[in-house]
Formats: structure tokens, C-alpha cells, sequence
């Protein structure tokens, strides 16, 4: 059975930095990228970044390009989204997406992120 | 980037109901495209993709269908379970989810 569980999130100032992490399990993690999509509270989904099966390509959405890195380590089945320079507008649930091509097979339960002072 | 526009952005239907919900694409997208259905408090759920290709477990009421930049979910008969709010999203480029749709109870 396919399990992602994010763990990481919490209340952060402005300004602040966030590590999300996801672990995988049930799949063989290295073969596939991975995703991560956010949802503010009450909007809808926004796809926020990918990565190859081993790590050698990345993409990320404008709205967090130069802030968020996403990174992974197939050794230990684990996403990671580190989070900088945090703003209000990234408050959200962070979900950790498995793909078959680009679309979503498996999703994580998600980690609330909350961005205030 | 290929934006998608989805309608209604609510419903109020009756169990038993036919639903249909479309999603339109700022060009086309060669039937990448995929739905899902998010319940309060969930995470999405995969229900369709390539257009019309149901997901493994995922009920026969559900299908998909359009080409080019127009593509339609139906629910052929709704059941009580089946009130949430739905999310189309193309996987033909960068992928992008249209706003959603909410089903609610008539």
C-alpha cells in the first residue's frame, strides 16, 4: 500500500524558514518523481514543485522560485521542501504528491504551514 | 502556461441526479487531463485521467469526456458520498488545476 506522510509544519513568523518532509513508503520511491501541491485555506490546489527520480531536475512554481528548494534522499524514501523567507500567502496545506507522468495517483494526508506574527 | 477554467464553481443537485462539470482549457491539451474529488478535511483523490480513463476503484457513475480545450465530468446518478468539491487539472505542460467545483446538496 502507498503511504506519503508529510510532517514539518507548523506556525512561522514572516520572514522565517520551514523544513517539510515527506515519508514514503509501499512504492519504489527512487523511480519516481515527486511533487509537492499547496492549498490555502478555503481556495483551491497550486501545483508548487517537482523533482526528477534522482534528483537532477527541479522545477518550481513562480510564487516560491528563489525561496523554496525541494530536495530528496532515495537512501531514506524522503522528500524534503525547505521553506525560506516565508510569506502570508504561503499559509496553506503542503501535500506531498506521488505521479504517474503528471498526474496525481497518491496523495499525502498534508502539513498545515500557518505564516503570521 | 495553459490555464484552465472550470463551471460551475458550485451546485446544489438531489440524490440520483445527473451532474455534469466542465473544464476548459486555454488551449488544447490533447486529452491530458485528470479529475479529482476532495472531501472536507481530505486530500484529493484521483478519479479520472486522460480524459476518461477511470481510476482503479473509483465507481462506474463516474466519467469523463471532450478533446481539444473542452473536457466534462458527469456523475450519471449521485450518491451521498459523492458531495465534495471536484478539481480538473491538465498535465499537458506544467500542471495546472482548475478552481473547483463544489457539489452540494439540494
Amino acid at each position: 500500500e502507498v503511504q506519503l506522510v508529510e510532517s514539518g509544519g507548523g506556525l512561522v513568523q514572516p520572514g522565517g524558514s520551514l523544513r517539510l518532509s515527506c515519508s514514503a513508503s509501499g512504492f519504489t520511491f527512487s523511480s519516481y518523481a515527486m511533487h509537492w501541491v499547496r492549498q490555502a485555506p478555503g481556495k483551491g490546489l497550486e501545483y508548487v514543485s517537482a523533482i526528477s527520480s534522482n534528483g537532477g531536475s527541479t522545477y518550481y512554481a513562480d510564487s516560491v522560485k528563489g525561496r523554496f528548494t525541494i530536495s530528496r534522499d532515495n537512501s531514506k524514501n524522503t522528500l524534503y521542501l525547505q521553506m525560506s523567507s516565508l510569506r502570508a500567502e504561503d499559509t496553506a496545506v503542503y501535500y506531498c504528491v506521488k505521479a504517474v507522468w503528471y498526474y496525481f495517483d497518491y496523495w499525502g494526508q498534508g502539513t498545515l504551514v500557518t505564516v503570521s506574527s | 502556461d495553459i490555464q484552465m477554467t472550470q463551471s460551475p464553481s458550485s451546485l446544489s443537485a438531489s440524490v440520483g441526479d445527473r451532474v455534469t462539470i466542465t473544464c476548459r482549457a486555454s488551449q488544447g491539451i490533447s486529452n491530458s487531463l485528470a479529475w479529482y474529488q476532495q472531501k472536507p478535511g481530505k486530500a484529493p483523490k484521483l478519479l479520472l485521467y486522460a480524459a476518461s480513463r477511470l481510476e482503479s476503484g473509483v465507481p462506474s457513475r463516474f466519467s469523463g469526456s471532450g478533446s481539444g480545450t473542452d473536457y466534462t465530468l458527469t456523475i450519471s446518478s449521485l450518491q451521498p458520498e459523492d458531495f465534495a468539491t471536484y478539481y480538473c487539472q491538465q498535465y499537458y505542460s506544467t500542471p495546472h488545476f482548475g478552481g473547483g467545483t463544489k457539489v452540494e446538496i439540494k
